[in-house]
């Protein structure tokens, strides 16, 4: 069992490019989530779904975009990638059963540079 | 807003006792949680407290009083491996965690 895997491990992304970090889980979670992780600053939820075929927005969700198709795979797509957007993106999944209380479990996560 | 305040870096010796401090404020609360993190590694959970008082786990315990907004994790015979981020988390009335920037434990020989 992997747990939450996550492609790829790092990227380096020129400007205004397109970019799709895929997630992955295998525990059959309901919930799952995107943070990115920057130097000095707590984790910050881009997005996030509840079940599959719904999403919402973070407390950072501009610049990015999701979707759940099934209950397995969260992408999270950078449109059109900018510097400021260079950081750490962790993807996460809880079982979504305890009425939103539940242990979230994070992927290895995805190092991305935008030049 | 919405706040977590932990202290940014801790140094400890091996074999002692480190207690990491945590203050939330949120809006409403839905409990208060506590994660490792290793350099370039994912966090992984520690532990979980709703009520007040303390939970212990192993060499690990956590503490919450919700009425002052404080959490604390407590590490006990502290081993190399221990040398690490920890990351506190407090769950708002959305369900949605609010994340401390984390403290990063060093610990010395």
């Amino acid at each position: 069992i992997a747990g939450i895997t996550q492609a790829p491990t790092s990227q380096i992304l020129a400007a205004g490019r397109r970019m799709t970090l895929r997630c992955t889980q295998d525990m059959r979670h309901n919930a799952m989530y995107w943070y990115r992780q920057d130097l000095g600053l707590g984790l910050r939820l881009i997005h996030y779904s509840n079940t599959a075929g719904t999403t919402g927005k973070g407390e950072v969700p501009d610049g990015y975009s999701v979707s759940r198709a099934n209950t397995d795979d969260f992408p999270l797509t950078l449109a059109s990638a900018v510097p400021s957007q260079t950081s750490v993106y962790f993807c996460a999944s809880s079982a979504g059963t305890s009425g939103g209380t539940d242990t979230q479990y994070f992927g290895p996560g995805t190092r991305l540079t935008v030049l | 807003g919405q706040n977590i305040d932990q202290p940014t870096e801790m140094t400890a010796t091996e074999g002692a006792i480190v207690q990491i401090n945590c203050t939330y404020q949120t809006s409403g609360f839905n409990g208060l949680f506590w994660y490792q993190q290793h350099a370039g590694e994912a966090p992984t959970f520690l532990s979980y407290n709703v009520l007040d008082g303390l939970e212990e786990k192993g060499r690990f315990s956590s503490f919450l009083s919700r009425s002052k907004g404080y959490s604390y994790l407590l590490l006990k015979e502290l081993q190399m491996k221990d040398s690490a981020s920890y990351l506190c988390a407090a769950m708002d009335s959305n369900y949605q965690l609010i994340w401390g920037a984390g403290t990063k434990l060093i610990i010395k020989p």
